[in-house]
């Protein structure tokens, strides 16, 4: 079993739309939990990082975490297509690991 | 503009050519590492470095070496490359306050191709 596991998707979605992408994992030990977004042909862009669990707001996207549930989600609100492109989870407790990344499509 | 820069972009080697793909970061982080990213198993970190002369194995190290002479520079050399190594790489660093580690910058990556 993997640490962390991700959807690889593709999601396709409307202009407009509400995106939920999701991570689950399985060690107790992370602490720090981030959302990067990476278009093609680029290198990864840290978009949100949290500590513990809670929601954290920063524009159109809001990322949550459940430590109870191991559990995290990143939401995008009124999403463009300027936004596609892969969506990577990342945790680190002593080491950072991350998810297989989730490819979105965000159709105009 | 803060950046972290590798070169090359892109490389085409055969097995058991020694090679260094180089990183350079403007932004005096003391935190950089090494990732190398493969269809369906996303980023998996490679080495790390905390500081200067301060270097840890990642989570598939085997195959690669580093060092951190200067806080600037932390080159990836592959000492005998296979084809399994075929792969993108990616450097980053960032800086730190009491482990929690801020912003993270990519560099573009490196596309490795080894025949």
């Amino acid at each position: 079993q993997k640490e962390v596991e991700q959807d690889p998707g593709p999601l396709s979605v409307p202009e407009g739309a509400i995106v939920s992408l999701n991570c689950t994992y399985s060690n107790s030990a992370f602490q720090y939990f981030m959302w990067y977004r990476q278009y093609s042909r680029k290198g990864p862009e840290l978009l949100m990082y949290t500590y513990s669990s809670g929601n954290k707001e920063d524009g159109r996207f809001t990322a949550q975490v459940d430590k109870s549930s191991k559990y995290i989600s990143l939401f995008i609100r009124d999403s463009q297509p300027s936004d596609s492109a892969t969506y990577l989870c990342a945790m680190r407790g002593f080491k950072t690991i991350f998810g297989a990344g989730t490819r979105l499509f965000v159709k105009a | 503009e803060a950046q972290v820069t590798q070169n090359p972009r892109y490389l085409i080697t055969v097995t058991g050519k020694k090679l260094t793909v180089t990183c350079s970061q403007n932004m005096n982080h003391e935190y950089m590492s090494w990732y190398r990213q493969d269809p369906g198993l996303g980023l998996r970190q490679i080495y790390y470095s905390m500081n200067v002369e301060v270097t840890d194995k990642g989570d598939v190290p085997e195959g690669y070496k580093v060092s951190r002479k200067e806080k600037r520079n932390f080159p990836l050399i592959l000492e005998s490359p296979s084809p399994n190594q075929t792969s993108l790489y990616f450097c980053a660093s960032s800086s730190e306050t009491q482990g929690y580690q801020e912003t993270q910058y990519f560099g573009p990556g490196t596309r490795l191709l080894v025949l």
